[in-house]
C-alpha cells in the first residue's frame, strides 16, 4: 500500500515570505518515485519535479527548492520570496517501482497575500 | 509541443443521464491514465492503459464506469445513469512509457451531476 500525508491544509503567507510544505509518504517498495505537483485555480496539474527514491540530493529550482530524507520518508517543498502567482494547490505524489498508479496527498492551499 | 487535452471542460448532467469525456494525450504517448479528483482531495486513480490495452481498472468506482482506447490514442471515459456522487473533476494524464516517465496531466472536465 502506498500513502501519501500533507499535514497542513490551507497555508496563508505575505509576499515574500518563504513558505515550506510537508510531505511524508509510506510504502513498501524499496523503488519508488516522488513527485510536486501544482494545481492553479484553472485546475491543470502542472509537474514541478520529481525525485528517484535512490537519489537523495536535494534540488534547487528557482525559487522552488526540494528536501528529501529517505530516513523520515518525507519530501518537503519550500517557495522562498513567495509571490502571488504561487497561490495555488500542491500536491505530493508517489509511484512505485512497477506500479502505474500515482499516490497523491490531500494537497496544501497556498495562498499568497499581496 | 501540445500538451493533454480535454473535453468539454465543464459538463452538467442530469441524474440519470450518461456522459462520455474525451482525452487527447501527447502526441506518441504510449500511457494513458483516468483519475477522479473530489472538491477539496487529491485525485484517485480510475484506470491506466498501454496503447490501446487496458491493463488496470481496478480504481472504477463502478460498472456505470466504462474506458476505451480504441486505436491508442484519444481515450473516452463514459459514465452511464449518472449519481450525484459521480460529481467531480476527471483528469486525464499521459507519459511516455510507465514504469519510469512523468505523468503529464491535462486540464480535467468537471462534472456536475444535478
Amino acid at each position: 500500500a502506498q500513502k501519501v500525508t500533507q499535514a497542513q491544509t490551507e497555508i496563508s503567507v505575505v509576499e515574500k515570505e518563504d513558505v515550506t510544505l510537508d510531505c511524508v509518504y509510506e510504502t513498501r517498495d524499496t523503488t519508488y518515485y516522488l513527485f510536486w505537483y501544482k494545481q492553479p485555480p484553472s485546475g491543470e496539474l502542472v509537474f514541478l519535479i520529481r525525485r528517484n527514491s535512490f537519489d537523495e540530493q536535494n534540488e534547487i529550482s528557482g525559487r522552488y527548492s526540494w528536501n528529501f530524507q529517505k530516513s523520515t520518508s518525507s519530501f518537503n517543498f519550500t517557495i522562498t520570496a513567495s509571490q502571488v502567482v504561487d497561490s495555488a494547490v500542491y500536491f505530493c505524489a508517489l509511484r512505485g517501482y512497477g506500479n502505474n498508479r500515482l499516490a497523491f496527498g490531500k494537497g496544501n492551499q497556498v495562498v499568497v497575500i499581496p | 509541443g501540445a500538451g493533454v487535452s480535454q473535453s468539454p471542460r465543464y459538463k452538467v448532467a442530469k441524474r440519470g443521464q450518461d456522459v462520455a469525456l474525451r482525452c487527447d494525450p501527447i502526441s506518441g504517448h504510449v500511457s494513458l491514465f483516468w483519475y477522479q479528483q473530489a472538491l477539496g482531495q487529491g485525485p484517485e486513480f480510475l484506470t491506466y492503459f498501454q496503447n490501446e490495452a487496458q491493463l488496470d481498472k481496478s480504481g472504477l468506482p463502478s460498472d456505470r464506469f466504462f474506458a476505451e482506447r480504441p486505436e491508442g490514442s484519444v481515450s473516452t471515459l463514459k459514465i452511464q445513469r449518472t449519481q450525484q456522487e459521480d460529481s467531480a473533476v476527471y483528469l486525464c494524464a499521459s507519459s511516455l512509457v510507465v514504469t519510469t516517465d512523468t505523468q503529464y496531466f491535462g486540464p480535467g472536465t468537471r462534472l456536475t451531476v444535478l
